[in-house]
């Protein structure tokens, strides 16, 4: 079974300043894609950003990247000139492209705080 | 499409009660599923539906717990004799799977209390 851990239970970050979220997980699998997903309070969780395991090139989405390390399987997530609006919980998620790709598994989250 | 509606938004009920969820997902996706949510955890998957058919149940999905797609539409969620193990929040999202992408939308949860 696929695990992902996320060992930063929470972070903060001075407004306009860049923060990284760590992810690993566990997988037997060569084919595979990760995402980073937002829990704003209201609770409904948006996706950040993806990628998929058999690109090299890492994901971007304006001021978000990710740092995806296949052998060493991590993936963190990079939120440049961090504004007020990226303040929520950050879920890292793992989904295989084969049998069982409609399942994400979660790892427990990281709640960044962003300070004015 | 205003996007995956999930109704109640909050719910609490005595131990023992029965509860139903309802959850309305985006039109044209033809995947559905249901997560829980506990305090300081990520979602845990508990139930998939391809149209109309439920085609995996999580092991966390007790006999207490059933869901129904009927038509291939809106969804179900009801857990019977609730116990206070079952607070959490439940989501459901759904998808369509297109060009090796499978975009989940997620609703906004139902926050179960069960006192």
């Amino acid at each position: 079974a696929q695990t992902v851990t996320q060992s930063q239970p929470e972070m903060s970050v001075q407004e306009a300043e860049t923060v990284t979220l760590s992810c690993t997980y566990d997988t037997s699998e060569s084919d595979y894609y990760l995402f980073w997903y937002k829990q704003p309070p209201s609770r409904q969780m948006i996706l950040v950003i993806r990628q998929e395991a058999y690109k090299q090139q890492n994901a971007t989405e304006n001021r978000f990247s990710v740092n995806f390390q296949k052998a060493a399987k991590s993936f963190s997530l990079k939120i440049s000139d961090s504004q007020l609006g990226d303040a929520a919980m950050y879920f890292c998620a793992y989904r295989n492209s084969g049998g069982s790709n409609y399942k994400l598994t979660f790892g427990k989250g990281t709640l960044l705080t962003v300070n004015p | 499409d205003t996007g995956v509606s999930q109704n109640p938004r909050h719910k609490i009920t005595k131990r023992g009660q029965n509860v139903t969820f309802r959850c309305d997902p985006i039109s044209e996706h033809n995947r559905l599923y249901w997560y829980r949510q506990t305090l300081g955890q990520g979602p845990e998957f508990l139930t998939y539906f391809q149209n109309e058919a439920q085609l995996e149940k999580s092991r966390l999905l007790s006999d207490r717990f059933s869901a129904e797609r009927p038509k291939g539409s809106f969804s179900t969620l009801e857990i019977q004799r609730t116990e206070q193990g079952d607070s959490a929040m439940y989501l459901c999202a759904s998808s369509i799977f297109r060009d090796r992408v499978d975009g989940y939308t997620f609703g906004s949860g139902t926050r179960l209390t069960v006192v």
